[in-house]
């Protein structure tokens, strides 16, 4: 079976300019959620996606946004680039729908670099 | 609010050595409890977890229980090796917010020969 699968993996970008990063989750998982990875804050959580739908939202600025397709593949975007939006970004699906007891499954993540 | 707070590291252990990282936890509902582990250049794998209170998880000779009265959910290994040169992470989830792990700092591991 395969595993949640993140592109692209490494990406360089400039301030201002805007990135998308794509997650497809394992197959028959319907829970997409999003995770900001960065030394200095660690794991931060962004958003969770379920049928196509936000459920819910971490404190991050609008800037930051995502959505989920109908074959449960989700975005997410990142618009006006800053220094600090340097990170791993993971993605991680889980199946049935994330009652709270479930386990997540992470991909590799996309590691971004803005300059 | 909820959070979770870990050990500082890095920890650096011989061979064989016990491990003991702490890990306690703040939540306003029911948490789940769990331990993930990332090795270098990879994503999040979960190491164990624990759904409710005296729940004991293990997992490759880690383990860890659910203590409601101290809030706390301690990851310990009686032998270290090598290969368990890593990040650890402890993370709590809340029912009904699926999705939303809420994590410690993590504590990086290093286990020498």
């Amino acid at each position: 079976k395969a595993g949640v699968t993140q592109t692209p993996r490494y990406l360089i970008k400039t301030r201002g300019q805007q990135v998308t990063l794509s997650c497809s989750p394992i197959s028959g998982h319907r829970s997409v959620s999003w995770y900001q990875q960065t030394p200095g804050q660690g794991l931060q959580f962004l958003f969770e996606y379920f049928s196509e739908t936000q459920r819910n939202k971490g404190n991050f600025p609008g800037r930051f946004s995502g959505r989920q397709f109908s074959n449960s593949r989700s975005e997410m975007n990142v618009s006006t680039l800053e220094l600090g939006d340097s990170a791993l970004y993971l993605c991680a699906s889980s199946f049935p729908a994330g009652t709270g007891t479930g386990e997540l499954f992470f991909g590799e993540g996309s590691r971004l670099t803005v300059l | 609010g909820n959070s979770v707070t870990q050990m500082e590291g890095p920890v650096t252990l011989s061979e064989e050595a016990f491990l003991t990282i702490n890990c306690t936890y703040t939540a306003t509902g029911y948490p789940s409890l769990f331990w993930y582990v990332q090795y270098p250049g990879e994503g999040l794998q979960l190491l164990l977890k624990a759904t409710k209170a005296d729940d004991k998880g293990s997992n490759k000779g880690f383990e860890a229980t659910y203590r409601k009265e101290t809030t706390s959910f301690h990851l310990e290994k009686g032998s270290v090796q090598v290969s368990d040169s890593a990040v650890y992470f402890c993370a709590l989830m809340i029912y009904n917010q699926g999705g939303k792990l809420i994590f410690g700092q993590g504590t990086e591991l290093s286990v020498k020969p």
